[in-house]
């Protein structure tokens, strides 16, 4: 079946600007999860989702970023006022509950560019 | 300091080779251990978990988790040149808790 998708694949705003990261899950999959991963830092955890409330948002970096799930599928990653560090790829992981441990599946990621 | 620490490499070995692959944790709550592989400009995806301390086996690819010490490992035996990518060793207390991400480790596997 489908795996987990995100769009655009490459993104170039200006510094200032506004940019919306989509993802969409694997279908069914009801927790959701936003990673930042930039140059020798590896996987960042931003926020998660259990269908559309976010129990633990305590990643976010700043009141720039927020994000939202709608019909317990599809997810934005909104960033506001866009600054030079934001540059990343921004991946999206969805997962199930299988037993006690929860695989998470990975899309593509989003490559973000702040100019 | 980082929860889970990995040395970034690069690490490059000669097809063939037997590869060492390891991680330090500090959180004790930890109980899943897990290798994800990633590929250039591709999203993270799962080799293998083991829960709590042990070895795990899938073909070429074993995985160590020693508790008392707080390491984890992952060797490929026969090393391949499709081997060659980005090797992320992960942690988290289960369930939906969050999932922490060493930064990775390049490796090379040169024909």
């Amino acid at each position: 079946g489908a795996g987990v998708s995100q769009s655009p694949s490459n993104k170039v705003t200006e510094k200032g600007k506004d940019v919306e990261l989509r993802c969409d899950p694997i279908s069914g999959h009801t927790a959701l999860y936003w990673y930042r991963q930039s140059l020798g830092q590896g996987l960042e955890f931003l926020i998660y989702f259990q269908g559309n409330s976010a129990p633990d948002k305590s990643g976010l970096p700043s009141d720039r970023f927020s994000a939202e799930r709608t019909g317990g599928s599809v997810s934005t990653l909104t960033i506001q006022r866009t600054q030079q560090e934001d540059s990343a790829v921004y991946l999206c992981a969805s997962s199930s509950r299988m037993g006690s441990y929860n695989e998470q599946f990975f899309g593509p990621g989003t490559r973000l560019t702040v100019l | 300091q980082k929860e889970v620490e990995q040395d970034p490499g690069p690490l490059s070995v000669p097809e063939g080779a037997i590869v060492s692959l390891n991680c330090t944790y500090s959180n004790s709550a930890f109980q899943y251990f897990m290798w994800y592989r990633q590929y250039s400009r591709k999203g993270p995806e799962l080799l293998m978990y083991t829960y709590s301390s042990g070895n795990k086996e899938d073909g070429r690819f074993t995985a160590q988790v020693d508790k008392s010490s707080k390491y984890i490992s992952l060797f490929i035996r026969d090393s391949q040149p499709s081997d060659s990518a980005t090797y992320l060793c992960a942690s988290t207390s289960g369930g939906y808790q969050k999932v922490t991400f060493g930064t990775g480790t390049k490796l090379q596997v040169i024909p």
